[in-house]
């Protein structure tokens, strides 16, 4: 078993609808959570960063953590075309700066 | 990525050569990373670096080595190319957690 586990999709959703995006993972000890977005031949940009659990809220993108379930989500809002993107979620413990990866979820949002 | 360049962005090289990639940092960060990604595997850690001369192995490091002699370049080589390195290399650097990247080279080893 992985210690981030992250559904690939694809997701496919109308623009203008509410996008969950989810990880679960194994590890308690990790602590910091990060979301990031890629686009298609580009590098991992960070898009949102959370510590313990609780939201986070950036504009049309909240970051959920529960920690009690090993959970957590990312919710994009009023999804426009411009958000199609493959995302990806990570964690870290926060003892050495290495971050655990998810696959990444491939998101296409339809005009 | 501003602040963070990687060249070459695209090589083709043959396999048994040496390949050098090379990112360079202009935000004076602590840890600097090199990672590829392959559709399904994701982003997998090579090897990193936590100061100048300091350096460890990450996850798949067996063909790659690294060198750091400065704080704002960390230079990944490939010993003899193989073409299961044909990959999307990106460097990243990071002070805190959080990480941020380059723009990726492209590597083809045929």
């Amino acid at each position: 078993q992985k210690e981030v586990e992250q559904d690939p999709g694809p997701l496919s959703v109308p623009e203008g609808a509410i996008v969950s995006l989810n990880c679960t993972y194994s590890n308690s000890a990790f602590q910091y959570f990060m979301w990031y977005r890629q686009y298609s031949r580009k590098g991992p940009e960070l898009l949102m960063y959370t510590y313990s659990s609780g939201n986070k809220e950036d504009g049309r993108f909240t970051a959920q953590v529960d920690k009690s379930s090993k959970y957590i989500s990312l919710f994009i809002r009023d999804s426009q075309p411009s958000d199609s993107a493959t995302y990806l979620c990570a964690m870290e413990a926060g003892n050495n700066r290495k971050l655990i990866w998810g696959l990444g979820t491939s998101l296409a949002v339809n005009p | 990525d501003a602040g963070i360049t990687q060249s070459p962005r695209h090589k083709v090289t043959e396999t048994g050569t040496p390949v050098t990639l090379r990112c360079h940092q202009t935000e004076n960060h602590r840890y600097m990373y090199w990672y590829r990604q392959d559709p399904g595997h994701g982003l997998r850690l090579i090897h990193y670096s936590y100061g100048v001369k300091d350096t460890d192995k990450g996850e798949v490091s067996d063909g790659y080595s690294v060198s750091r002699s400065k704080t704002e370049d960390f230079l990944l080589t490939l010993e003899s190319a193989t073409s299961s390195q044909t990959s999307v290399y990106f460097c990243a650097i990071s002070e805190r957690d959080e990480q941020y990247f380059g723009p990726g080279t492209r590597l083809t080893v045929t």
